[in-house]
């Protein structure tokens, strides 16, 4: 089975400084990765996903994380952060070469940005 | 592409009644997921459809729970006899199958009160 750890529950940080949001996850298999941003009492939306190449991902909003196979981690980072980053970040997991399978989520990193 | 909807947005019941949320996919979108995400938590899994496959149904919570995509479009989630631990989001996601990965895209979510 596959577990995914976000390891703060919270994480404040200064208008335009820089965050990182940490998760290690757990597998037996080989797994694709992404990172899910959830506004207030909305949905969620993809970030970005690391399949395969690269280890250095780039999403949307200024956003990127780097998958490091060994420490199993697959961090979020922006360097400079806006008030409107403020939300709840999920990374999940879903495995590699299984016809694709639902995703597993952490519990979520609460990002405040404050002014 | 209008993106995943979800009807109705909120619910307020009343314990021992019955629920029923609706899921409309993309268009063309022949997967589609259920989750629960409950305060403070990931969303979790409960069921997919292939089409009207249901592929996995073994996570839903309980007997009382289920799940139907009748035409493999749209589909439907009901909660019978509900019970306060069912209050929570219901989130839907569909995807659809290209190449190695498919991107789950999620709806705003169905938030049930069970009073």
């Amino acid at each position: 089975a596959q577990s995914v750890t976000q390891l703060d529950s919270q994480v404040p940080v200064f208008e335009e400084a820089p965050v990182e949001l940490r998760c290690n996850y757990s597998s037996s298999v080989s797994v694709y990765l992404f990172w899910y941003v959830q506004y207030p009492n909305q949905g969620l939306q993809l970030l970005l996903k690391y399949l395969s190449g690269s280890t250095l991902v780039k999403g949307i909003n200024g956003f990127e994380a780097e998958f490091n196979k060994s420490q199993t981690s697959f961090h979020l980072r922006k360097p400079s952060v806006h008030i409107s980053d403020t939300a709840e970040y999920f990374c999940a997991v879903s495995l590699r070469n299984s016809g694709n399978t639902p995703l597993v989520f952490g519990k979520g990193t609460r990002l405040s940005v404050i002014a | 592409d209008t993106g995943v909807s979800q009807d109705p947005r909120h619910k307020i019941t009343k314990r021992g009644q019955n629920v029923t949320f609706r899921c409309d996919p993309i268009s063309e979108h022949n997967r589609l997921y259920w989750y629960r995400q409950t305060l403070g938590q990931g969303p979790e899994f409960l069921t997919y459809f292939q089409n009207e496959a249901q592929l996995e149904k073994s996570r839903l919570l309980s007997d009382r729970f289920s799940a139907e995509r009748p035409k493999g479009s749209f589909s439907t989630l009901e909660i019978q006899r509900t019970e306060q631990g069912d209050s929570a989001m219901y989130l839907c996601a569909s995807s659809s199958r290209s190449g190695r990965l498919e991107t789950q895209y999620f709806g705003p979510g169905t938030r049930l009160l069970v009073l």
